[in-house]
């Protein structure tokens, strides 16, 4: 699976929208874009995924860029329940297994 | 989705003890998955457990050491054996949800401090 790179933290005040980059400049074709997050003392929580085209659903939307070197989670109203380790992870759509989590983004939704 | 119960949700153990970590899961399913998660780090996965079958250790971890069993769909234990301080971590286990294609489920971890 392809490496991705984060930010280690980022701010956002309460009501406005997050948005988190991921560097996945190595990606294959094959391979989608997966967000999960962990509140802190819970299991990861999946949250959207995409392959090529933008994504939305009831949690938050996923830009991808053209060449798929890039993606963006975006949170529209972060509110202080969205306070999390954000986790980018680039895997091989139609696989079952593993899923290889990086160090992720600390952000912290602040009133 | 699936819901999914781990026990003992913690505990404190000595050292040169063993811990069996159980994950019960509200739907039979194929796969599933264990976790660590050490202290201030992500998540690494430990291995895959087929109901059937032998586990899958991922390079670094050893049956000896981390046996696993996978005695129905519904049901996983992970032991960790012979404890040392440095198997203070949370461990995890999860599963694939059908959902949306190949979304995982977490359950609440087990936070396991070794003394």
């Amino acid at each position: 699976d392809a490496k991705t790179t984060q930010p280690t933290s980022m701010d956002c005040a309460e009501g406005r929208a997050a948005n988190l980059p991921c560097n996945h400049s190595t990606i294959s074709g094959n391979e989608y874009v997966y967000w999960y997050r962990q509140i802190h003392s819970q299991g990861p929580q999946y949250i959207i995924h995409g392959l090529k085209n933008n994504e939305t659903n009831e949690m938050a939307s996923l830009i991808i860029t053209e060449d798929r070197k890039s993606s963006t989670l975006i949170l529209p109203h972060a509110t202080l329940r969205d306070t999390a380790v954000y986790y980018c992870i680039v895997r091989v759509g139609g696989s079952y297994g593993k899923l290889t989590f990086g160090q992720g983004t600390i952000l912290t939704v602040h009133p | 989705s699936a819901v999914i119960s781990q026990k003992p949700s913690r505990d404190i153990c000595q050292r040169g003890t063993s811990l069996t970590i159980q994950c019960q899961v509200d739907s039979q399913v194929t796969m599933m998955f264990w976790y660590r998660q050490q202290p201030g780090q992500s998540l690494t996965l430990i291995a895959t457990a087929n109901q059937g079958s032998e586990a899958t250790y991922e390079s670094g971890f050893v049956i000896d050491k981390f046996p696993i069993s996978r005695p129905n769909l519904t049901f996983s234990t992970l032991t960790v054996s012979n404890m040392s301080p440095e198997d203070s971590s949370i461990y995890l286990c999860s599963v694939e949800g059908y959902r949306v294609a190949h979304e995982q489920f977490f359950g609440p971890g087990t936070r396991l401090t070794v003394l």
